[in-house]
């Protein structure tokens, strides 16, 4: 199975509601990645967590870490249209070396 | 600036035929990874540059890929005798330099179809 792994696989939202998605992964960590993937083509690096930082934000992004629970959430806020896509998660992990492993991904909708 | 490039964006060929697919990372850029991403689903690690370093090959899942960077710049990925399960987008991304403390830089990928 995957290291990180998001929780839920699909969401639908209305525009201007928040849209929240969780990644829980397996072994310990030194960075936790969000990217963003629009029409299944390149991803779009979004953020980047430490295993030292509790919460980061960027604009409308809110990204929390919970070592202890080994899991992260992402937080859109007043979603927009523009924010449909696939959310994913990537860790390192101690064992992966300079590979990131990537979740299955959150597939959002946000409607007009 | 010029961001990562690949090419061709869509190929479709017979089962039995080996494939090229070409990989342009971001210049300066010393790490260059080969993922790969059936439909719906998430990357699939395949290979992994960094600088005159061996690569890491431990996500090939056959001895009918394997990949190449000439010069520490541009990559070819290359799949020989396809398999209908080769069929994915195969997605190459930079980065400054190794590890998961940089980020990723993915180009638009490359959709293979192994009819």
């Amino acid at each position: 199975s995957q290291q990180g792994e998001e929780d839920p696989q699909a969401l639908s939202i209305q525009e201007g509601e928040n849209a929240t998605m969780n990644c829980s992964y397996k072994t310990s960590i030194n960075n936790l990645q969000w990217y963003r993937q629009n029409s299944g083509r390149g991803l779009v690096h979004l953020i980047l967590i430490r295993s030292n930082e509790r919460e980061k934000h960027s604009g409308r992004l809110r990204v929390t870490l919970d070592t202890s629970k080994k899991s992260s959430s992402l937080l859109i806020t007043a979603s927009r249209a523009a924010d449909t896509a696939s959310y994913f998660c990537a860790t390192d992990g101690f064992a992966a070396g300079n590979k990131l492993t990537f979740g299955g991904g959150t597939r959002v909708l946000v409607k007009p | 600036g010029a961001g990562v490039s690949q090419s061709p964006s869509n190929k479709v060929t017979e089962k039995g035929k080996d494939v090229e697919l070409r990989c342009d990372p971001i210049s300066g850029h010393t790490a260059l990874y080969w993922y790969r991403q059936s439909l719906g689903q998430g990357l699939e690690f395949l290979i992994y540059f960094q600088g005159n370093s061996a690569p890491d090959k431990s996500g090939l899942p056959s001895d009918r890929f394997s990949a190449e960077r000439t010069g520490g710049s541009v990559s070819t990925l290359t799949i020989q005798r396809t398999q209908q399960e080769d069929s994915a987008v195969y997605l190459c991304a930079s980065s400054l330099v190794g590890g998961s403390s940089y980020e990723q830089y993915f180009g638009p990928g490359t959709r293979l179809t192994v009819t």
